[in-house]
């Protein structure tokens, strides 16, 4: 089941916070973070899993509440390179290790 | 390291006619993912290889669509034949054995079938 995100879209301008939502309605094992730029592949961002354990981008920052099968990824004092999709992966225990299932995307745009 | 490599970048062909897309993913990693992008139905698994042995085919649309993975070093993507609405970017991306590790993304195929 594809997780969902929100909000859909959001317009900041430079300088300003944002906060992107990932929820699914089966327990999760791990969350992946990917943003993607127009006209570009998906890019690596971060990996959360299970029990606390984090792998990622330095200036980014998300959290994985395990009980409420969410993730937030936190965006701050952003920069107009921070423009882009952003997408959540979740995998399941079911099928840990194999794949997971990327969310619809969340659309940002910084603004000068 | 090249990272993962696809070809063609982009394809432009005519209902019906066989399609084949290419990838090469990075040297060591054992998982290959294809998926599909389109606007309406977004990033999309198609299928899922790992250590060359296909173990979710599940997105794969319908018959017109197969994937093979003959070695570690190379798998193709065919749709044959090919509709309108296939049109979409393509991608490959390949991964290190556990989901610990990021999947890295090919520069995609973008194909338009008229």
């Amino acid at each position: 089941q594809q997780p969902v995100q929100s909000p859909q879209a959001v317009i900041l301008r430079e300088g300003e916070d944002a906060v992107i939502n990932c929820s699914s309605s089966k327990a999760l094992y791990s969350v992946h973070w990917y943003r993607q730029k127009h006209g570009e592949a998906p890019v690596f961002l971060m990996i959360l899993l299970k029990g606390g354990e984090q792998k990622g981008h330095e200036k980014i920052s998300a959290s994985f509440n395990e009980k409420k099968q969410q993730s937030s990824l936190y965006l701050t004092a952003s920069q107009l390179s921070y423009s882009g999709t952003y997408f959540c992966g979740t995998e399941a225990p079911d099928n840990y290790g194999q794949n997971f299932v990327f969310g619809p995307g969340t659309r940002l745009s910084v603004l000068p | 390291d090249a990272g993962v490599i696809q070809s063609p970048r982009h394809e432009v062909t005519e209902m019906g006619q066989e399609v084949t897309l290419r990838c090469k993913p990075i040297s060591g990693h054992n998982s290959l993912f294809w998926y599909r992008q389109t606007m309406m139905r977004g990033l999309e698994l198609l299928i899922y290889f790992n250590n060359n042995v296909p173990i979710d085919d599940s997105g794969m649309p319908e018959d017109r669509f197969s994937a093979k993975m003959p070695n570690a070093s190379f798998s193709t993507l065919k749709i044959q034949p090919s509709e309108p609405r296939d049109s979409a970017v393509y991608f490959c991306a390949s991964r290190e054995d556990t989901s610990y590790y990021e999947q890295y993304f090919g520069p995609g195929t973008r194909l338009t079938v008229t």
